[in-house]
């Protein structure tokens, strides 16, 4: 149980476009979302939280503007990285929870940016 | 604000040897602690977790972990290493206060290369 999938597994695409990344849990009520960027061979950094139903919770630093989170269902949040950079080139990491801990981890994206 | 730190970068073991990954964490409150390993382009999958009662948790694949509150650690240990067992581990952090769950701070990582 506490599935969650997350897709496209890798994208890559042209400097000033936008990618939308999927997170789903597959057995589970997601109550709570979060999203968390890799670098290569470097640790997870929170990005931010979603709740159902509410506005995503940014961390210190990160553009909400860029990286658009929506959280409509219970089962399903995006990421949209808009006017993507190489910058952005990076490993997407989704995590949900059904209210506790612990989260459970999706699979990564792999975004990159030419 | 709580902070994890892995102080061993690289760590190699011989095949069947024992295996002790450091973690040490600071934090205001009584943590939820966390150990997940990844392989290369993978996520995270979780091995073990302690949020209270017995300080010694027991985990997935053979893996364990001690809680001790006096050190701020939270060390994992194998006994004996398998080939399989060469990944990144990841200590991690949570808020333990309250229900709802929160993201997660990460140490650095320890990068497991196991000797044949």
């Amino acid at each position: 149980g506490a599935v969650v999938s997350q897709h496209p597994s890798w994208v890559i695409c042209k400097s000033g476009t936008s990618v939308k990344i999927e997170c789903r849990s597959l057995d589970f009520q997601a109550t709570t979302m979060f999203w968390y960027r890799q670098f290569p061979k470097q640790s997870l950094m929170l990005m931010a939280t979603s709740n159902e139903g509410s506005k995503a919770t940014y961390e210190q630093g990160v553009e909400k503007d860029k990286f658009l989170i929506n959280h409509a269902s219970l089962t399903l949040s995006t990421l949209t990285v808009t006017s993507a950079h190489p910058e952005d080139s990076s490993f997407y990491i989704c995590s949900a929870s059904d209210g506790g801990q612990p989260q459970h981890f999706g699979d990564g994206t792999r975004l990159s940016i030419l | 604000a709580q902070s994890v730190t892995q102080p061993d970068i690289h760590i190699t073991v011989s095949e069947g040897a024992s295996l002790e990954l450091r973690c040490n964490y600071s934090y205001g409150a009584t943590p939820y602690l966390f150990w997940y390993v990844q392989s290369p382009g993978q996520g995270l999958q979780l091995l073990l977790k302690y949020f209270s009662g017995d300080t010694l948790v027991q985990g997935i694949k053979g893996f364990e972990a001690e809680f001790k509150r006096s050190q701020s650690s939270f060390n994992l240990r194998k006994p004996s290493v398998h080939w399989s067992d060469a990944a990144e581990y990841f200590c991690a952090v949570g808020k333990g206060s309250g229900g709802g769950a929160d993201g997660l701070t990460f140490g650095k990582g320890t990068h497991l290369i196991i000797q044949p």
